[in-house]
């Protein structure tokens, strides 16, 4: 069962442009993960925000949290060829389970 | 750097055959974690440890899977028998804390 739903399910864009990819989620969270997976291989840990964040910032990569629409929006700014994967959300629930339940993801092609 | 190892990276086994994959975590992770990922989706967790313990295995099917992790160090998943909805990405992962998740590249697994 999965709690996320990331928006859009699929995105093209050119190299240089920017990426916005949201996930929604259904349970109160302790904090929301962006991660992201080149084809075929493990997944990677971009950036955590806790649940009494709004933003946050690394790099190239804004996070935005809004806990009351149980949603969040992952940015990637001046995209790159190398940034084409699949990004996904996940959730770690506010109860003392500490799972980390993940949405379906969002495949970006960075078209160079 | 530290990283995540499993294997073997791919098996490709007949149904009702048994198979089985292992992990070992970046030293010094108390947690480690099994998750499946039917393609086009997200990770499910099917296994948490801490040290050598189970502490959630609430999505396992426990009549054709196990899991191990004696010494609460590396671990081992096991299918037995395998059926052809099995096919998927079987990745493992430790976490320090119960925050950010270290991946590894993952087994694919096809039932024939």
């Amino acid at each position: 069962s999965q709690q996320g739903e990331e928006d859009p399910q699929a995105l093209s864009i050119q190299e240089g442009e920017n990426a916005t990819m949201n996930c929604s989620y259904k349970t109160s969270i302790n904090n929301l993960q962006w991660y992201r997976q080149n084809s075929g291989r493990g997944l990677v840990h971009l950036i955590l925000i806790r649940s009494n964040e709004r933003e946050k910032h690394s790099g190239r990569l804004r996070v935005t949290l809004d806990t009351s629409k149980k949603s969040s929006s992952l940015l990637i700014t001046a995209s790159r060829a190398a940034d084409t994967a699949s990004y996904f959300c996940a959730t770690r629930r506010a109860d003392s389970s500490y799972k980390l339940i993940f949405g379906s993801g969002t495949r970006l092609l960075v078209r160079p | 750097e530290a990283e995540v190892a499993q294997s073997p990276r791919y098996k490709i086994t007949e149904k009702s055959q048994a198979v089985a994959f292992w992990c070992d975590p970046i030293s010094g992770h108390a947690t480690l974690y099994w998750y499946r990922q039917i393609l086009g989706q997200g990770p499910e967790l099917l296994v948490q440890f801490q040290d050598e313990s189970v502490v959630d295995d609430s999505q396992l099917p426990k009549d054709r899977f196990s899991a191990e992790r004696l010494k609460g160090v590396d671990s081992t998943l096991k299918i037995q028998p395998a059926e052809l909805g099995d096919s998927a990405m079987y990745l493992c992962a430790s976490s320090l804390a119960h925050n950010e998740q270290f991946f590894g590249p993952g087994t694919r697994l096809t039932v024939l």
